[in-house]
């Protein structure tokens, strides 16, 4: 079977670091991505972790622990804008190549 | 350059009816996936068609159909529609090949509602 599991909701203040984690039990594992979905919006690449460890790009960085079936999304200097709803998602091996099982996506609310 | 493009933006239909969304993808992009997001919950894989052909199919019935043709665009067909294919149909487009994932943009979607 395929589960994604995230937190359905968190909240954080503007200019702090904020930590969402994503933990996964799929039948096969090729990439591990996240997207932040601004409401009525399409969802926006952040980042994608295909081997263990951290990936930092700018504000946002991504950790991956494929033994554990566990990432997380580290946001830092919080802003407003941040205040998004952030998808979890498992790219599947072989067959379709874009084929990537999301979880049911973490709102955050960034408060002043 | 464009990006991606779905048409309408937002549709009501009744039970029982058909329904067929658009999609244009990115110019040069040569893969396009359909996706179902239900409010709420993430967004759920329903076709993938690269060159014109189907790649990939999620766990839709076959009320859910799609094409592909040759300027790559594509279309999202659902017939006898019920209440709960109600959400967000999201497009996205790709060069598909060896480059997939990595470079796969969403369009802003055509919200359903089915009464």
């Amino acid at each position: 079977g395929q589960n994604i599991d995230q937190p359905t909701e968190m909240t954080a203040t503007e200019g702090a670091i904020v930590q969402i984690n994503c933990t996964y039990q799929t039948s096969g594992f090729n990439g591990l991505f996240w997207y932040q979905q601004h409401a009525g919006e399409a969802p926006t690449f952040l980042s994608y972790n295909v081997l263990d460890g951290l990936e930092e790009k700018g504000r946002f960085s991504s950790f991956l622990s494929r033994s554990k079936g566990y990432s997380y999304l580290l946001l830092k200097e919080l802003q407003m804008k941040d205040s998004a709803s952030y998808l979890c998602a498992v790219r599947a091996p072989g067959g379709a190549t874009n084929k990537l099982i999301f979880g049911t996506g973490t709102l955050l609310a960034v408060q002043p | 350059d464009a990006g991606v493009t779905q048409s309408p933006t937002h549709l009501i239909k009744t039970r029982g009816q058909h329904v067929t969304l658009r999609c244009s993808p990115i110019s040069g992009h040569k893969s396009v996936s359909w996706y179902q997001q239900v409010l709420g919950q993430g967004p759920q894989f329903i076709f993938q068609y690269y060159e014109k052909e189907e790649r990939g199919r999620g766990n839709f019935p076959d009320r859910f159909s799609a094409r592909q043709f040759p300027n790559y665009s594509s279309e999202l067909n659902v017939n006898a529609l019920l209440l709960g294919d109600s959400a967000l149909y999201l497009c996205a487009s790709s060069l598909g090949g060896s480059s997939g994932v990595l470079e796969q943009y969403f369009g802003p979607g055509t919200r359903l509602t089915v009464t």
